[in-house]
C-alpha cells in the first residue's frame, strides 16, 4: 500500500540555519505530494504541494521538489525563524488507490532557537 | 464565516457514554474526513465521505459511527467511549484530489 517515510525528529536549529526535512514515499501510479504544518494547539495547514514529477512547490520561503526517480519530496528552507517551530507532515494522495484520501508521514517536530 | 469548524473544542466524558463530535464546512466540499492524532501514531484516518450519504471506513473505524445527511456536516459518534479513544480528533475537507485538505482546529477528547 501507499506509505510516507519522514526523517525522525525532533530537529533543533538555530535561527537563520538551513532546514531540510527528508520525505520519501511508496505509491502506485503518480501521486500528488503535500507538506502540512501544525502549530501548537492548532490543526494542520497546507504548506505546499506538487502534483507531478519535477514540480516545485513553494510557500513562505519553504520549497520541495517532486523527484520521481528517487521517490522523494524533501522540504527545505534557506533561513529558518523562531516562528517556524512546528510539526511538519509529508503526505501523498494516489488517485489509483485512494481517491482523495491522504496518507501522512509520522511528522517531524522542528524547534528553532533564537 | 467561511471555513471548517469543529465543536466542542474540548470534551471530557466517562467510559461507556455516547459522545458526538461535530464538523461543519461552508464550502460545499465533496470530501470530508475524520482523523485522530496520537503521540507515536501520527494521523490515522477513522472515516471519510465522498459525498452526502456516502461514507466509508478508514484505518481505525472500530467504535465510531459517522453520518452525512447534508454535504456541510459530518458528525462523528463514539457509541460507547473507551479510554483508548482519548485523543485529538481532526475533521478535514477537500473539493478533490489535487487541492489538499483544509483542517478544523480539532477536538481534544478525554475519556475518564
Amino acid at each position: 500500500g501507499d506509505s510516507v517515510t519522514q526523517m525522525e525528529g525532533p530537529v533543533t536549529l538555530s535561527e537563520e540555519a538551513f532546514l531540510t526535512i527528508n520525505c520519501t514515499y511508496t505509491a502506485t501510479g503518480y501521486p500528488s505530494l503535500f507538506w502540512y504544518v501544525q502549530y501548537p494547539g492548532e490543526g494542520l495547514q497546507l504548506l505546499l504541494k506538487a502534483t507531478k514529477a519535477d514540480d516545485k512547490g513553494s510557500n513562505k520561503g519553504f520549497e520541495a521538489t517532486y523527484r520521481k526517480e528517487t521517490t522523494s519530496f524533501h522540504l527545505e528552507k534557506g533561513s529558518v525563524q523562531v516562528s517556524d517551530s512546528a510539526v511538519y507532515f509529508c503526505a501523498l494522495s494516489a488517485r489509483e488507490t485512494s481517491g482523495s484520501r491522504l496518507t501522512f508521514g509520522e511528522g517531524t517536530q522542528l524547534t528553532v532557537n533564537p | 464565516d467561511a471555513g471548517i469548524t469543529q465543536s466542542p473544542r474540548y470534551k471530557i466524558t466517562e467510559t461507556g457514554r455516547q459522545v458526538t463530535l461535530m464538523c461543519h464546512q461552508t464550502w460545499s466540499h465533496s470530501y470530508m474526513f475524520w482523523y485522530r492524532q496520537d503521540l507515536g501514531h501520527g494521523l490515522r484516518l477513522i472515516y471519510y465521505s465522498a459525498a452526502a450519504d456516502i461514507t466509508d471506513k478508514g484505518e481505525v473505524p472500530d467504535g465510531y459511527v459517522v453520518s452525512r445527511s447534508k454535504t456541510e456536516n459530518f458528525p462523528l459518534t463514539l457509541e460507547s467511549a473507551t479510554r483508548s479513544q482519548t485523543s485529538v480528533y481532526f475533521c478535514a475537507s477537500t473539493p478533490g484530489l489535487n487541492y489538499g485538505y483544509t483542517f478544523g482546529s480539532g477536538t481534544r477528547l478525554t475519556v475518564v
